[in-house]
């Protein structure tokens, strides 16, 4: 069975940082692109960064550019999200999902159950 | 930049058909676009890839109930013999331009 389960989330002071990660398992992780997706209280879905099954393309949504950092580790078959300099904006449910092919420009199929992230005084 | 514009509710009764749609933005409407499915207090789940000839491909275990068509720049999820569980928040997203782009999303209220 495909699984993704994140964690590393948790309550973060403004300013602060937190790395997230994702476990795969279930499909050969190296294979496919994965990428994060985030969703605020009461809001819908905003796509954060995206990486190449090699992890040599990656891309970001303006807002997190500079701050935060999309990885992978093929041999742990784990996706990580380091976030710096953390804002109250970024407060959100974080979600990991597999692609379904190598490239970041194709559809994403499976989503793990995400990890809840709050940046507060 | 694309843009996906979707309708904020819709609601259909139980054993009827509805038909969500999600548009996309002038100069993008060949663009291949994807639908989610979120439950309420539930994690996203995929449910197909249309193209804008209509062709799509479904995610594993999604029930034939759900089917995807396309008319130009619209995208369409209809769902049939609606059930209680497809009570729910649908998604389409599109990617292009080292970019992924979700909708609005579509809350649907099974009557």
């Amino acid at each position: 069975e495909v699984q993704l389960l994140e964690s590393g989330g948790g309550l973060v002071q403004p300013g602060g940082s937190l790395r997230l990660s994702c476990a795969a398992s279930g499909f050969t992780f190296r294979s496919y692109a994965m990428r994060w997706v985030r969703q605020a209280p009461g809001k819908g879905l905003e796509w954060v960064s995206v990486i190449s099954n090699s992890g040599g393309s990656t891309y970001y949504t303006d807002s997190v550019k500079g701050r935060f950092t999309i990885s992978r580790d093929n041999s742990k078959n784990t996706l990580y999200l380091q976030m710096n300099s953390l804002r109250a904006e970024d407060t959100a449910v974080y979600y990991c999902t597999k692609g379904v092919s190598s490239t970041w420009n194709d559809a994403f199929d499976i989503w793990g159950q995400g990890t809840m992230v709050t940046v507060s005084s | 930049q694309p843009v996906l514009t979707q309708s904020s509710s819709a609601s259909a009764s139980l054993g009827s058909s509805v038909k969500l749609t999600c548009t996309l933005s002038s100069g993008h409407s060949t663009y291949i676009i994807a639908w989610h499915q979120q439950q309420p207090g539930k994690a996203p789940r995929y449910l197909m890839n249309l193209e804008g000839r209509g062709s799509h491909n479904k995610g594993s275990g999604v029930p034939d109930r759900f089917s995807g068509s396309s008319s130009g720049a619209d995208r369409y999820l209809t769902i049939s013999n609606i059930q209680s569980e497809d009570e729910a928040d649908y998604y389409c997203e599109t990617w292009a331009s080292n970019t992924h782009v979700f909708g609005g999303g579509t809350k649907l209220t099974v009557l």
